[in-house]
């Protein structure tokens, strides 16, 4: 069965510095993968996504950015983090050629 | 690109009553309609989806229906009870393959008073 793993559960961070978040799936070969960010009681807002190993696709600026080094892995980062970068950061997954999205458990950031 | 909208924000009802959502969406093209509910502090999950070739859906105590033609569609929670209280956003999709593009609702709070 598949899996999928986010790291850190949750990190509080100060302004101005750097953030790296992680997401892995397991039990699945070359899934669509997906970072979405929600604000506490918003909606949710796709940041990227990807199709293929180092192959990243950009759907909102909030100087952020994205990178899928494994088929399995997808990393979110900034060198400088704002205020507005706090919230819930979810990695989905979807199988190749489909459309239905399976979240991870979240990644909780609180920006100071 | 989609926009979804989703009506009400926040939803009251007592222990077995049904409850209802409803959203719109603009692109003509979209063929996916999932939604999700999410408890607090946890992530969404996927509790029914419908796809453009059918006009209702349902599954354990979940009613969907889709009308294509007024680029509506609406969960309904028949027999509700206080685990369900939870939030709920739905979503539209266009194409196969188009994960990437899924548009998720403003989201609706609903509250189950037992």
């Amino acid at each position: 069965a598949q899996t999928i793993h986010q790291w850190p559960v949750a990190e509080i961070k100060a302004v101005g510095s750097p953030l790296s978040l992680g997401c892995t799936i397991k039990g699945k070969s070359s899934p669509n993968l997906y970072w979405y960010w929600q604000a506490t009681g918003g909606t949710l807002q796709q940041l990227f996504y990807s199709i293929t190993v180092g192959q990243v696709e950009s759907v909102v600026q909030l100087n952020l950015s994205a990178s899928r080094p494994k088929d399995d892995q997808f990393i979110l980062s900034t060198e400088k983090l704002l205020l507005s970068h706090s919230g819930f950061y979810l990695c989905a997954w979807s199988l190749p050629g489909e459309n239905t999205l399976y979240f991870g458990e979240g990644s909780r950031l609180i920006v100071v | 690109g989609e926009q979804v909208e989703q009506l009400p924000s926040i939803l009251r009802v007592q222990e077995g009553s049904s409850a209802s959502i409803n959203c719109t969406y603009e692109n003509s093209a979209s063929n996916y309609f999932p939604w999700y509910k999410q408890e607090p502090g946890e992530n969404p999950k996927l509790i029914i989806d419908i796809r453009s070739n059918m006009e209702r859906k349902q599954t354990q105590g979940l009613i969907v229906l889709l009308d294509k033609k007024a680029k509506r569609f609406s969960l309904h929670i028949t027999d509700t009870q206080p685990g369900d209280s939870a939030m709920y956003f739905c979503a539209a999709s266009e194409g196969k393959n188009m994960g990437y593009k899924l548009t998720f609702g403003t989201g609706t709070s609903l509250l189950v008073d037992p």
